[in-house]
């Protein structure tokens, strides 16, 4: 089975600064998606960003990209301008395409946002 | 709002007891995913159905079961319940006819406590 990796559970961050969230995943698959979701203390689950594998460009959403590495199997998720409202518990998940629609969580980054 | 509703939002019951759990999801999303997250854990993969059928299957119990009616909502039946069923319950729904089947989208979570 497909495995997702943070190895950091908890991060912090200076608001206005820069913090990355790291990801690696095991996969055979050579197709696949990758994402970060975002569990505010709400719970709510938010999709924050995708990535196509076949896709060499990395994706951007505003303050939000990432840093696929397709030979590594890393994901890292970055985030730009940091504000108050981005703490939360940052997942990464993986989906393949010949696992049956079936979506791999990591365990997830806890990250504060300090005034 | 992401167009999956989950019903009960809360639901407080004993040991012992059953429970079922409503799903419905975006619509004209085919495939429902049944998601577990205990305290301060990750999300564990239940049990995914995919127009009506089951298509793959994670950590569930044999106490828990789901189905997919045919108007695509679903339920997750947990029976027997136990004080470390508690836990959040997520839905997820994906695969719109004749869409992108790759983004999965979460409802807002069932919080069953068990006393």
């Amino acid at each position: 089975a497909q495995t997702v990796t943070q190895s950091q559970p908890e991060m912090s961050v200076q608001e206005a600064e820069t913090v990355t969230l790291s990801c690696t995943y095991d996969t055979s698959e050579s197709d696949y998606y990758l994402f970060w979701y975002k569990q505010p203390p709400s719970r709510q689950m938010i999709l924050v960003i995708r990535q196509e594998a076949y896709k060499q460009q990395n994706a951007t959403e505003n303050r939000f990209s990432v840093n696929f590495q397709k030979a590594a199997k890393s994901f890292s998720l970055k985030i730009s301008d940091s504000q108050l409202g981005d703490a939360a518990m940052y997942f990464c998940a993986y989906r393949g395409t010949n696992t049956g629609n079936q979506f791999y969580f990591g365990t997830g980054t806890s990250l504060t946002v300090i005034p | 709002d992401s167009g999956v509703t989950q019903t009960p939002k809360h639901l407080i019951t004993a040991t012992g007891q059953r429970v079922t759990l409503r799903c419905s999801p975006r619509s004209g999303d085919l495939s429902v995913y049944w998601y577990q997250q205990s305290l301060d854990q990750g999300l564990q993969f239940l049990i995914q159905y995919y127009n009506g059928e089951e298509r793959a299957k994670g950590n569930i119990l044999e106490r828990f079961s789901a189905q997919q009616f045919p108007d695509l909502h679903s339920e997750l039946n947990l029976s027997s319940l136990e004080l470390g069923d508690s836990a959040l319950y997520f839905c997820a729904s994906s695969a719109p006819r004749g869409g992108d089947p790759n983004e999965q989208f979460f409802g807002p979570g069932t919080r069953l406590t068990v006393l």
